[in-house]
């Protein structure tokens, strides 16, 4: 069966640190990946597109990395801030029309 | 652009009760995505649009759930009868391209 999987646990990490959030997936072949984030209350906010044809892409402070042999990719906010704590969501385009499959997401707490 | 927007923003009613969400995208989108979210199931794709033509309904839980889309500025879902549990947040989301940009959700309970 086909499943995205992001650990359900919250990660808890220091200001400063670098985290990375993880996106594994199973019988998918996305065309794309993207990141969102979520914060209480409110509807998800995009932050990055990567594609299946790429390894990197940067954003300010924000680095996704997609392995397609791996099915993963891998989500980095360096030197985080507290302002950074919110969920963030994996989402795998298979490029048909635009429909995406959403991973359940991962909370992020940056203590100060 | 003043993004997408969704009505009401809470919605509380009785079992039985009909409710109907409503949406409008983001002028130029031609996708239109309805999306239901609980703390058990995540978010979930009920139905998505294209060019006002419904194009996977297959994430519609059953024949409670209908979805319409009238015109490029507005889509509705509508719940007949709602039941305790489809209490949830109901996303609207539009795209032109493979970005989508949410709304702020509707907070559904049903008692």
């Amino acid at each position: 069966s086909q499943k995205i999987e992001q650990n359900s646990e919250a990660l808890n990490i220091q200001e400063g640190k670098t985290a990375t959030l993880t996106c594994n997936y199973t019988n998918y072949s996305p065309a794309y990946l993207q990141w969102y984030r979520q914060d209480p209350g409110r509807g998800p906010v995009f932050l990055l597109l990567i594609r299946e044809n790429e390894k990197e892409k940067r954003k300010e402070r924000l680095k996704v990395t997609f392995d397609t042999t791996l099915k993963q990719s891998l989500f980095h906010i360096t030197a985080s801030q507290p302002a950074d704590s919110a969920t963030y969501l994996c989402a795998l385009g298979l490029g048909n029309f635009n429909k995406f499959y959403f991973g359940s997401g991962t909370k992020l707490n940056v203590k100060p | 652009d003043a993004g997408v927007i969704q009505s009401p923003r809470h919605e509380v009613t009785e079992m039985g009760q009909e409710v109907t969400l409503r949406c409008k995208p983001i002028s130029g989108h031609n996708s239109l995505f309805w999306y239901r979210q609980t703390m058990m199931r995540g978010l979930e794709l009920l139905i998505y649009f294209n060019n006002n033509v419904p194009i996977d309904d297959s994430g519609m839980p059953e024949d409670r759930f209908s979805a319409k889309m009238p015109n490029a500025s507005f889509s509705t879902l509508k719940i007949q009868p709602s039941e305790p549990r489809d209490s949830a947040v109901y996303f609207c989301a539009s795209s032109f391209q493979e970005t989508q940009y949410f709304g702020p959700g509707t907070r559904l309970l049903v008692l």
